[in-house]
């Protein structure tokens, strides 16, 4: 089993659609969680972090964190076009200090057509 | 305030030779890190360097090194090059963001990356 797995892609919507990314971990003692876009030859760029159960608002982002369920997602109002890049799931493990040591799931491609 | 600088952007290099990334954190940043992102791998972590001390290293050989100076400058080096070390090498420096500054979240900011091929 992969320490962070997310939902197998591509993922394509319409434009001003919904777009739901979700992102699974094995390590119970996680603590922090991040969503990460990274558009093609580009690097990650960060979108949100979340590290409280619940829902987390940003704009058009909201991400979604279910510890029980060891389950974080990502949705994405009102999509748009420019939002077409690849979505990684990044988790931080608890305890210690390394804050520079993230696990990121393989990335779902999503698409926004017209 | 500037980025995460890295340099080189793009190098090539034949399978033996080694090479040496550079990595200028965001000013005030004291953590850098390090990832190799690959099509067949994705995003994996190098090591992790804060004043000066490597506080993580992840599952790489011995061929992957770094270091970092006072200046929290960082470098990576990879010696005895082999096919499989073609990658987008990324550096991340990690600080309080300004907006989230109570959130203790310590979030990465990447470089643009050095993307290097091994012929």
């Amino acid at each position: 089993q992969k320490e962070v797995e997310q939902n197998s892609g591509p993922l394509s919507v319409p434009e001003g659609a919904i777009a739901s990314l979700n992102c699974t971990y094995s390590d119970r003692g996680s603590q922090s969680f991040f969503w990460y876009r990274q558009y093609s030859g580009k690097s990650p760029e960060l979108i949100m972090f979340i590290y409280s159960n619940g829902d987390k608002e940003d704009g058009r982002f909201t991400a979604q964190l279910n510890k029980a369920s060891q389950y974080v997602s990502l949705l994405i109002r009102d999509s748009q076009p420019s939002d077409s890049a690849t979505y990684l799931c990044a988790v931080r493990a608890g305890g210690g200090t390394s804050y520079g040591k993230l696990t990121f799931g393989q990335g779902t491609i999503l698409t926004v057509h017209p | 305030k500037a980025g995460v600088t890295q340099t080189p952007r793009y190098l090539i290099k034949t399978r033996g030779q080694q090479v040496t990334l550079s990595c200028s954190p965001i000013s005030g940043h004291r953590s850098v890190s390090w990832y190799q992102q690959t099509p067949g791998q994705g995003l994996q972590f190098l090591f992790e360097y804060f004043s000066e001390t490597q506080r993580n290293k992840g599952n790489f050989p011995g061929r992957f090194s770094g270091r970092q100076f006072s200046n929290s400058r960082s470098e990576m080096n990879v010696s005895t090059l082999e096919l499989g070390d073609s990658a987008l090498y990324l550096c991340a420096s990690s600080g309080l963001t300004f907006r989230d500054r109570d959130a203790g979240a310590n979030v990465l900011t990447f470089g643009a990356g050095s993307r290097l091929t091994v012929l």
